[in-house]
């Protein structure tokens, strides 16, 4: 069964740093994986989704990679704001046939101005 | 406006008095799904349906029932509330093509 993990559970840095997000799974047979954002007591935004087939994607100061071999991704964000605060959170799709998306915890990120 | 919209937003109920989250679509997706989240145990899927009239158990699909009888709605029904259903419920929609999930704004759902 596949796993997802993120680390760290909570993140906080002043403005204007540069910030690395990590995702971890299991079972590398995955179809994709998509990078959420999520505000207190709402939904859930899509920032950012890598097919299997490829490496990264990047929108504006987000980027990130899939290296499916080692089962890791990354989240990076440049020049945080405060309005980046939020908890981010991974998904990945995996197993042939199968519907499954599977959600890590997800990482608290803190921007202090 | 491409969106996934949930109906109730809030609702509080008691135990047994059934109930039924509405959960609708409107940009044409063939996959919806239904999912809880709950504080330290993240996302977890309660049902999908890959298609109208075709539906499938996820990871915790105990004291809940769907139907998909209509391409753009996929309702979750409750029959029998009990206080550990209480939880932040989300319906989500994909395309075939990208996989790429939308969510609704969540339904925050307490039962007494």
């Amino acid at each position: 069964k596949q796993e997802v993990t993120q680390i760290p559970a909570a993140l906080s840095v002043p403005e204007g740093e540069n910030l690395v997000l990590n995702c971890s799974f299991t079972d590398s047979a995955i179809y994709n994986l998509q990078w959420f954002r999520q505000d207190p007591g709402k939904g859930l935004t899509s920032l950012l989704l890598i097919q299997s087939s490829q490496r990264e994607q990047t929108s504006g100061r987000l980027n990130a990679s899939l290296d499916k071999s080692s089962g890791r991704s990354t989240l990076y964000i440049a020049a945080s704001q405060p309005g980046d605060s939020a908890t981010y959170l991974c998904a990945v799709y995996s197993g042939a046939g199968s519907y499954q998306l599977t959600f890590g915890k997800g990482t608290k990120l803190s921007v202090i101005p | 406006e491409a969106q996934v919209t949930q109906n109730p937003r809030y609702l509080i109920t008691v135990t047994g008095k059934k109930l039924t989250v509405t959960c609708s679509q409107n940009m044409n997706h063939e996959y919806m799904s239904w999912y809880r989240q709950d504080p330290g145990l993240g996302l977890r899927q309660i049902y999908y349906s890959m298609n109208v009239e075709v539906t499938d158990k996820g990871d915790v699909p105990e004291g809940y029932k769907v139907s998909r009888k209509e391409k753009r709605n996929f309702p979750l029904i409750l029959e029998s509330p009990s206080p550990n259903q209480t939880s932040l419920y989300f319906c989500a929609s994909r395309t075939g093509a990208s996989n790429e999930q939308f969510f609704g704004p969540g339904t925050r759902l307490t039962v007494l």
